[in-house]
């Protein structure tokens, strides 16, 4: 069965910082891959996704992901994070099924 | 409507009493989707519909758990019994369609989320 893997629970922050999310799947076929955002008080909402092609993918507000096939990953970065950053992050997966799977989360708290 | 609405936002019941739960999705969208959130986890997938047939129900976690969409649009969730285990966010997703790796077709759009505590 697919499943995802996110490697930190939380995270805590300066803003300024760079930022690494850990994200690995298990499923040997094509993926689509994606970075959904819970901001404090709203709902889940996409960020990035990867259908095909390039694996680096641009997001919204500077987020940036790399799908490393070979890894069966795909990791989040931010090379300088804002206090306005602070939520929680998912990785999810979807493999040509109907189910789109998602990982544990990681809270990313950015101190001001 | 402009995005997916999910009522009740919050529902408190006592163990033993049936809930439903409505999810209204984005105009257009035939699949639609519920998960279930528990604290400190992510979403985790109940059933897909593909327009008024549930295509994929696997993860419902047992027969308490049923879930209807007569006429492809607005879907509710319906649980027998409550639990106590059963308190969640239960999030309702639509996208513009399910099955493969179109691209572009398979990002979801979630609703806020109803959040279910049985006592």
């Amino acid at each position: 069965a697919q499943s995802v893997s996110q490697h930190n629970h939380h995270v805590i922050l300066s803003e300024a910082a760079s930022l690494e999310l850990g994200c690995n799947y298990s499923y040997g076929g094509t993926v689509n891959l994606f970075w959904y955002v819970q901001y404090p008080g709203q709902h889940l909402q996409l960020l990035l996704k990867y259908f095909s092609g390039d694996p680096l993918v641009k997001g919204i507000k500077g987020f940036e992901a790399e799908f490393i096939k070979s890894k069966f990953s795909f990791n989040l970065r931010k090379p300088s994070v804002q206090w306005s950053d602070t939520a929680e992050y998912f990785c999810a997966v979807k493999a040509g099924g109907f189910k789109t799977i998602f990982g544990a989360g990681t809270r990313l708290f950015v101190k001001a | 409507g402009a995005g997916v609405s999910q009522t009740p936002s919050n529902k408190v019941t006592e163990k033993g009493k049936y809930v439903e739960l409505r999810c209204d999705p984005i105009s257009g969208h035939t699949a639609l989707y519920w998960y279930r959130q528990s604290l400190g986890q992510g979403p985790e997938f109940l059933i897909y519909f593909q327009g008024t047939g549930a295509a994929d129900d696997s993860g419902l976690p047992n027969d308490r758990f049923f879930a209807v969409r007569p006429e492809g649009s607005v879907s509710t969730l319906k649980i027998q019994r409550t639990e106590r285990g059963d308190s969640a966010v239960y999030l309702c997703a639509s996208s513009s369609t399910g099955r493969g790796l179109t691209s572009g077709a398979n990002v979801l759009t979630f609703g806020a989320g109803s959040r279910l505590t049985v006592l």
